[in-house]
């Protein structure tokens, strides 16, 4: 079957310019995460969504990021008024749900600011 | 400190060698532990799940200390496939995943 998607795969945003980062997770799945992956580093925590409980957003690093998943499934991560230390890979994950654990990424979105 | 350590590496390592990657985690609490795969600018895939018993899968073995909270992983005969970097991860809460860093492999012919 389909596994995650995400879009744009690379995208290449002016310092200061907003951004909006879609993930496509896996039917069915009802948890999803978005992680951040910058150069040398490991994955960081952004935000987690599990079902229709209110998501996890300890991990976003300020403000200006937000992220929605709409119906339970589509989720998208906006960055505002983008900075170049926010250049990274944006990844997406999905989980069947509370009793799994196995997280299945997406491909990810490499954004670079300049 | 941070939470989930590993040895960055590069190890290289022959083709046929056994080769071992440790990774110490700081949180007590944790419950649950993996090791993900990743290729060069590709996402993390699952290599499998790390038990208090130890588990094998094939050419591949993890193990859990907790009284020393670290989990290792070895791969026997290794393959130039295995080349990638391992990622080892330890649960906080029922949800909540830290990464390590990675470790990266490189398989020699």
């Amino acid at each position: 079957g389909a596994g995650v998607s995400q879009s744009p795969s690379n995208k290449v945003t002016e310092k200061g310019k907003d951004v909006e980062l879609r993930c496509d997770p896996i039917s069915g799945h009802t948890a999803l995460y978005w992680y951040r992956q910058s150069l040398g580093q490991g994955l960081e925590f952004l935000i987690y969504f599990q079902g229709n409980s209110a998501p996890d957003k300890s991990g976003l690093p300020s403000d200006r990021f937000s992220a929605e998943r709409t119906g339970g499934s589509v989720s998208t991560l906006t960055i505002q008024r983008t900075q170049q230390e926010d250049s990274a890979v944006y990844l997406c994950a999905s989980r069947l749900g509370l009793a799994t654990y196995e997280q299945y990424f997406g491909p990810g979105t490499r954004l670079t600011v300049t | 400190r941070k939470e989930v350590e590993q040895d960055p590496g590069p190890f290289n390592v022959p083709e046929g060698a056994t080769v071992a990657f440790n990774c110490t985690y700081s949180n007590s609490a944790s419950q649950s532990f993996f090791w993900y795969r990743q290729d060069c600018r590709k996402e993390p895939k699952l290599l499998m799940s790390v038990y208090s018993s130890g588990n094998e899968d094939g050419r591949f073995t993890a193990q859990l200390n907790r009284a020393s909270q670290y989990i290792s992983l070895l791969i026997r005969d290794s393959k130039l496939s295995d080349s990638a970097t391992y990622l080892c991860v330890a649960s906080r809460g029922t949800y909540k995943y830290i990464f390590g860093t990675g470790t990266r492999l490189k398989v020699l012919a």
